[in-house]
């Protein structure tokens, strides 16, 4: 059974522009979250989709977008990069919008110079 | 909101044991999940407490007194491949209902 596939693996940005990250799911996973890891600010809660639909959001500002498709894949945007941008993104999946047990991505590791 | 504090490093010897304390304050939550992450890897699911009391999977176990606000992890016969980040989680239960992660605990296992 395949994994949460997330890609690219790494990205180099230049500041000011913009970047679009691509999560597939393990297969039948319907529910798709997203998280920001720094070393000072550790795990950040991104957003979260399930059956298309956005059912929660992080506190991030509105350069940060993402969506859902109807084969459950999803994609995260992020437009004008700054250079505090520069972290790795993990993407999880489950089943449904539950509390515990996602499986994460190995993640996209996002620099911005 | 939600808060969660853990230790930012332990270290113990291969073949002991160790536990992983997490403090939190929050509003309310549905249970308490614990992630490893190896250098440069996915987080993966380890554990998960909805209730008080203690959870045992293999060489982990996981603890959760609501009353305390406090949980940890616990794990047994350490071994080299234990040396990893470990986080403590909570999904809030309120309209936000977003997982919030403490800051990580660097665990180092010792030869």
């Amino acid at each position: 059974k395949a994994g949460v596939t997330q890609t690219p693996r790494y990205l180099i940005k230049t500041r000011g522009q913009q970047v679009t990250l691509s999560c597939s799911p393990i297969s039948g996973h319907r529910s798709v979250s997203w998280y920001q890891q720094t070393p000072g600010q550790g795990l950040q809660f991104l957003f979260e989709y399930f059956s298309e639909t956005q059912r929660n959001k992080g506190n991030f500002p509105g350069r940060f977008s993402g969506r859902q498709f109807s084969n459950s894949r999803s994609e995260m945007n992020v437009s004008t990069l700054e250079l505090g941008d520069s972290a790795l993104y993990l993407c999880a999946s489950s089943p449904r919008t539950v509390n515990y047990g996602y499986t994460f991505g190995s993640g996209t590791r996002l620099t911005v110079v | 909101g939600q808060s969660l504090e853990q230790p930012s490093e332990v270290t113990a010897v291969e073949g002991a044991i160790v536990q992983i304390n997490c403090t939190y304050q929050t509003s309310g939550f549905y249970g308490l999940s614990w992630y490893q992450q190896h250098d440069g890897g996915a987080p993966t699911f380890l554990s998960y407490n909805a209730l008080d009391g203690l959870e045992e999977t293999g060489r982990f176990s996981s603890f959760l007194s609501r009353s305390d606000s406090y949980g940890y992890l616990l794990l047994q016969e350490l071994q080299m491949k234990d040396s990893a980040s470990y986080f403590c989680a909570v999904r809030d239960s309120g309209s936000a209902r977003q997982l919030t992660f403490g800051s990580g605990t660097q665990l180092t296992v010792l030869p």
